[in-house]
Order: C-alpha cells, then sequence, then structure tokens
C-alpha cells in the first residue's frame, strides 16, 4: 500500500543550524509530495510541493526534491531561526488521497 | 479568497454527550477531509466527503459520522464521548483533481 515514513524526533537545533527531516514514501503510481507545517496551536499548512521527479520545492528557505529513485523527498534548510520552531509533515498525494507521515517536532534554540 | 473555516474552536464536552462540528471549504473546493489529531496517535484521517459523497473513510468507530452539504459545507459528528476523544479535529478542503489540502485552524475537543 502507500505510505509515508519519515523521522519522528523531537529534533533540537541550534539558530543558524542545518536542517534536514528525512522522508521515504512508499507508492503504487507517481505521486504528488508535500511538506506541511503545523505551528503551535493552528492547523497544517503547505510549506512546499512537488509534484513529479526531479522537481524541486522550495519555500520559506526550505527545499525538498522529489527523488523517485531513493522514493524519498527529505526536506533542508541552512539555516534555521527560533520562529522555524514547529512540527513538520510530510505527505504524499495519490488517486485523490492523501497519506501523511506521522510528523517530526522541530525546536529551535537562541 | 477565504480559507478554511472551522467552528467552534474549542468546546468542552461530557462523556456520553454528543458533539457536531463544522467546516466551511474554500470557494470551489468540492472535497472536505476531517482528520482528528492527538499527542500519542498524531494526526489520523477520519473520513472525506466530495460532492455530499463520502469516498474514503479511515478507521474509527461508528460514533464517528459526517456529511457534506450541497454548498460543501461539512459537518462531523461524534456521539457518545468518550474521554479518548479528547482532540483537535482538523478539516482540509481540496480543489477538483487536485490533492493539495488546506486545513482550517481546527477544533480543540476537551471531554471531561
Amino acid at each position: 500500500g502507500n505510505s509515508v515514513t519519515q523521522m519522528e524526533g523531537p529534533v533540537t537545533l541550534s539558530e543558524e543550524a542545518f536542517l534536514t527531516i528525512n522522508c521515504t514514501y512508499t507508492a503504487t503510481g507517481y505521486p504528488s509530495l508535500f511538506w506541511y507545517v503545523q505551528y503551535p496551536g493552528e492547523g497544517l499548512q503547505l510549506l512546499l510541493k512537488a509534484t513529479k521527479a526531479d522537481d524541486k520545492g522550495s519555500n520559506k528557505g526550505f527545499e525538498a526534491t522529489y527523488r523517485k529513485e531513493t522514493t524519498s523527498f527529505h526536506l533542508e534548510k541552512g539555516s534555521v531561526q527560533v520562529s522555524d520552531s514547529a512540527v513538520y509533515f510530510c505527505a504524499l498525494g495519490l488517486y485523490d488521497k492523501v497519506i501523511f507521515g506521522p510528523g517530526t517536532s522541530l525546536s529551535v534554540i537562541p | 479568497k477565504a480559507g478554511v473555516t472551522q467552528t467552534p474552536r474549542y468546546l468542552i464536552k461530557t462523556r456520553g454527550q454528543q458533539v457536531t462540528l463544522s467546516c466551511s471549504p474554500i470557494s470551489g473546493h468540492r472535497s472536505v477531509s476531517w482528520y482528528q489529531q492527538t499527542p500519542g496517535q498524531g494526526l489520523q484521517f477520519l473520513f472525506e466527503y466530495f460532492s455530499e459523497t463520502q469516498r474514503n473513510k479511515g478507521n474509527f468507530p461508528g460514533r464517528f459520522s459526517g456529511r457534506q452539504f450541497s454548498n460543501s459545507r461539512s459537518e462531523m459528528n461524534v456521539s457518545t464521548l468518550e474521554l479518548g476523544d479528547s482532540a483537535l479535529y482538523l478539516c482540509a478542503s481540496s480543489s477538483p483533481g487536485s490533492t493539495e489540502a488546506f486545513f482550517g485552524q481546527g477544533t480543540r475537543l476537551t471531554v471531561v
């Protein structure tokens, strides 16, 4: 079946550190891939997306590349800020369904 | 364009009661999905409605039900509330042919 696996954390980083959150997927078909972010007390917001292999999604300094050969969509940011503290969800969309990973909690300390 | 609106934002109910939550999707979106989010279980899919029909369903007991109206607004109902139903309930809408989901801010339900 279709599924998403991501590192669960929590992840704690110092401000300006490099961030990687790993995400791999299993899919029968060619999914769209998403990263969503959830700030405390709020719903999920789309952070970035990629719809086909080798596409790179980017937003607010975050990037992720759709790697079909490794079935991965790792999230990266070169220099995190305290305001990036949130929960990050990797997701795949296929055949009108969206499947979310378990989420990775990120805390950035000054 | 207005986003997804969920009402109420917060709710406190007693065990055994029932509750109805409301979700107004983005204009033009016909798909509405509901999720339950708890610290222990993460984000769990409840059900999805498209054009007033339930299209997908998660693994929840029959106490959880929903419906969608002709204007795409959706409601979910939980009957005979249990303490374990305390959670953040999130609604998301999508436009036809897209799996990109737009979320509301959620309804925080506390069962006491």
